[in-house]
């Protein structure tokens, strides 16, 4: 089993939908949680990072179960330039060590 | 420049050859990782530096690869006697922060083909 799960879609949605995506994570430990999002040839970029008690920033809001070791990333009023891959990333350092795991990735295509 | 910086971009290397790929991180970073991005996949956690210290390697995936950061800035990741399989994008990531939280920011990436 992975240590960080994501459906890779592609989810295909019309401009103003609203998608969700979701990740979980194996190690239970685990106490810093990421949305990364990656153009096609590009670099991931950090999209934003998940607080225990949720947060949003704009039409994305992120969240985090910890019982179920789950995370999820939801777009509203999806614009063209959203489409991308979008990252789960999980901290799974341990002490003062960083080790971010990355997940495969879920593509999301917007079209007009 | 302002970012992270990685070379060369692209790189072929015949099967058998050795190679050294570069990574400038942003100055004062403290922390600086390298990934492995196969085609359609994300990036696969190789090693990790705080400051000079390799504080991580267990995801080199065999002991032809190596990772050093010698003054605790520019890194180098060296693969021996690549094979096939080492075909992919390297990345490089540094952040400011310690520990459990903070931004990654990445390199570019260099692109690997081994024919």
């Amino acid at each position: 089993r992975k240590e960080v799960e994501q459906d890779p879609g592609p989810f295909n949605v019309p401009e103003g939908a609203t998608v969700a995506f979701n990740c979980t994570y194996s190690n239970s430990a685990s106490q810093s949680f990421f949305w990364y999002r990656q153009d096609c040839r590009k670099e991931p970029k950090l999209l934003m990072s998940v607080y225990s008690s949720g947060n949003e920033d704009g039409r994305f809001t992120a969240q985090l179960n910890r019982a179920s070791q789950y995370i999820s990333l939801l777009i509203r009023d999806s614009k063209l330039s959203d489409s991308a891959t979008y990252l789960c990333v999980v901290n799974m350092g341990m002490d003062s060590s960083y080790k971010l795991i990355f997940g495969s990735g879920t593509r999301l295509l917007v079209r007009p | 420049g302002a970012g992270v910086s990685q070379s060369p971009r692209y790189k072929v290397a015949k099967r058998g050859q050795d190679v050294a790929l570069r990574c400038d991180p942003i100055s004062g970073h403290v922390s600086l990782f390298w990934y492995q991005q196969a085609l359609g996949q994300g990036p696969e956690f190789l090693t990790y530096f705080q400051n000079e210290a390799q504080l991580d390697k267990s995801g080199l995936p065999s002991d032809r690869f190596f990772a050093e950061r010698p003054e605790g800035s520019v890194s180098t990741l060296k693969i021996q006697r690549t094979q096939q399989e080492d075909s992919a994008v390297y990345l490089c990531a540094s952040s400011p922060m310690l520990g459990r939280s903070g931004e990654a920011f990445f390199g570019q990436g260099t692109r690997l083909t081994v024919v």
